[in-house]
């Protein structure tokens, strides 16, 4: 089944401590992403990748870091979680050239 | 960062009646506008992708409309039922490597 999984779906963080959250594709997709969603708000890039070893900041990319060693994952890290980024987030991807993107289920992060 | 306006945030529907909403965004350097339907605890999902100015996309009850020019798109619920509950996302991309930048949705109750 084509798909894209994230690891944890939920988590609850202290400030400081370091978290991966991983996010992996079954589609052979080029173009992966990294939102996060806020009450109020619509979903903000944080991070894209347009290829392996080829990634660019979104909208909102501060306190985050990202990589794409393999086509299949694009894992998102906060070195140093706070509050403030406490937040839904989900990882998309889509192939190249089209624009329709496929979510994943979102992970629920809270940072206390 | 795009303006991208989803009106009214929030409206409830008595099952069986016809609804409609609003999405505005800049008419600059349009590419695409699609249309995601969001359901309560699961990941966003793909309605409709519109390209031409005066498209019309339609999925069963939920049709959609683009006007380029003036930047909005209507998206229609016609005979609503319970199911069609959930948060509708709309996302132009204005760039041509697809980037979306998404509304903040309209959240759609439908009651019994």
């Amino acid at each position: 089944e084509a798909q894209v999984t994230q690891n944890p779906r939920y988590l609850i963080t202290v400030t400081g401590k370091k978290l991966t959250v991983t996010c992996s594709q079954n589609m052979n997709h080029e173009y992966m992403s990294w939102y996060r969603q806020d009450p109020g708000l619509g979903l903000r890039q944080i991070y894209y990748s347009m290829n392996v070893e080829v990634t660019d900041k979104g909208d909102v990319p501060e306190g985050y870091k990202v990589s794409r060693k393999e086509k299949r994952n694009f894992p998102l890290i906060l070195e140093s979680p706070s509050p403030n980024q406490t937040s839904l987030y989900f990882c998309a991807s889509r192939i190249s050239g089209t624009d329709t993107q496929y979510f994943g289920p979102g992970t629920r992060l809270t940072v206390l | 960062i795009l303006n991208v306006e989803q009106s009214p945030q929030s409206l409830h529907v008595q099952e069986g009646d016809s609804t409609n909403f609003t999405c505005s965004f800049p008419s600059s350097n349009f590419y695409a506008l699609h249309w995601y339907r969001w359901e309560t605890a699961k990941s966003p999902e793909a309605l409709f992708v519109m390209t031409l100015n005066g498209d019309e996309k339609k999925k069963g009850r939920i049709s959609a409309t683009l006007n380029t020019k003036e930047g909005y798109s209507y998206l229609y619920i016609k005979g609503s039922q319970p199911e069609d509950s959930a948060t509708y996302l709309c996302a132009p991309n204005t760039d041509s490597w697809g980037k979306l930048q998404f509304g903040a949705g309209t959240q759609v109750v439908v009651t019994p």
